[in-house]
């Protein structure tokens, strides 16, 4: 499965915006990139993907470099309940990433008050 | 519409006894999927059950098994327990099956299994 690389911790503030950067250099052509969070003593839930065009929903947007060797998942206002760890991954045909999730570590976002 | 629900939501056994959890899907769903999840290894892959058949599977040993009913409810099964099973075990349910790249999946609360 193609790797994603995650900063294992941000820092925001309420109602400002949030960045948070995945890298995956050795995306193929087909992956999608899909970007999933998990909230402290819950199930993960699924936030945007997107395949080489940006992303927009009511959760979030989603940035994706034009070489698509990174992307970025941008919190537009943080507010306390987005504090989670967030996953960025990747979904293809190839190497067997089609059927399943492959979390990494992802990034923990803490949102001070 | 109701969301994946699993139950038991905690469950505590001892080593050697085996164990069942639940999980029933969103309404309309096929495909179910498990996943484990511990703090050494992260959120892994156990199987996924798409019209009662197991589609795929990660890599787990034959101690943990599944199965998926005509109602696309899914139950799997952990024999003879160790101290490692400990975990929360997350179901996640998609409309379509193994494939559909751009399919949410969309997980239950997770049953929390604690070994003694």
């Amino acid at each position: 499965d193609a790797k994603t690389t995650q900063p294992n911790s941000m820092e925001s503030n309420e109602e400002e915006p949030v960045h948070l950067p995945c890298n995956h250099s050795t995306i193929s052509g087909t992956d999608y990139i899909h970007w999933y969070r998990q909230l402290p003593s819950q199930g993960p839930e699924y936030v945007i993907h997107g395949l080489t065009s940006n992303v927009n929903n009511r959760m979030a947007s989603l940035a994706i470099a034009e070489d698509r060797k990174s992307s970025t998942l941008i919190l537009h206002r943080a507010t306390l309940r987005d504090a989670a760890v967030y996953y960025c991954i990747l979904r293809g045909n190839s190497g067997g990433s089609n059927y399943k999730l492959t979390f990494g570590k992802g990034t923990l976002l803490t949102v001070n008050p | 519409k109701a969301g994946v629900t699993q139950t038991p939501r905690y469950l505590i056994k001892t080593r050697g006894q085996q164990v069942t959890l639940s999980c029933s899907p969103i309404s309309g769903h096929r495909s179910v999927s498990w996943y484990q999840q511990t703090p050494g290894q992260g959120l892994q892959f156990l199987f996924e059950y798409f019209s009662e058949t197991q589609r795929n599977k990660g890599n787990f040993p034959g101690r943990f098994s599944g199965r998926q009913f005509s109602n696309s409810r899914s139950e799997m099964n952990v024999s003879t327990l160790e101290l490692g099973d400990s975990a929360l075990y997350l179901c996640a349910s998609s409309w379509r099956t193994s494939g559909a790249v751009t399919d949410t999946q969309y997980f239950g609360p997770g049953t929390r299994l604690t070994v003694l």
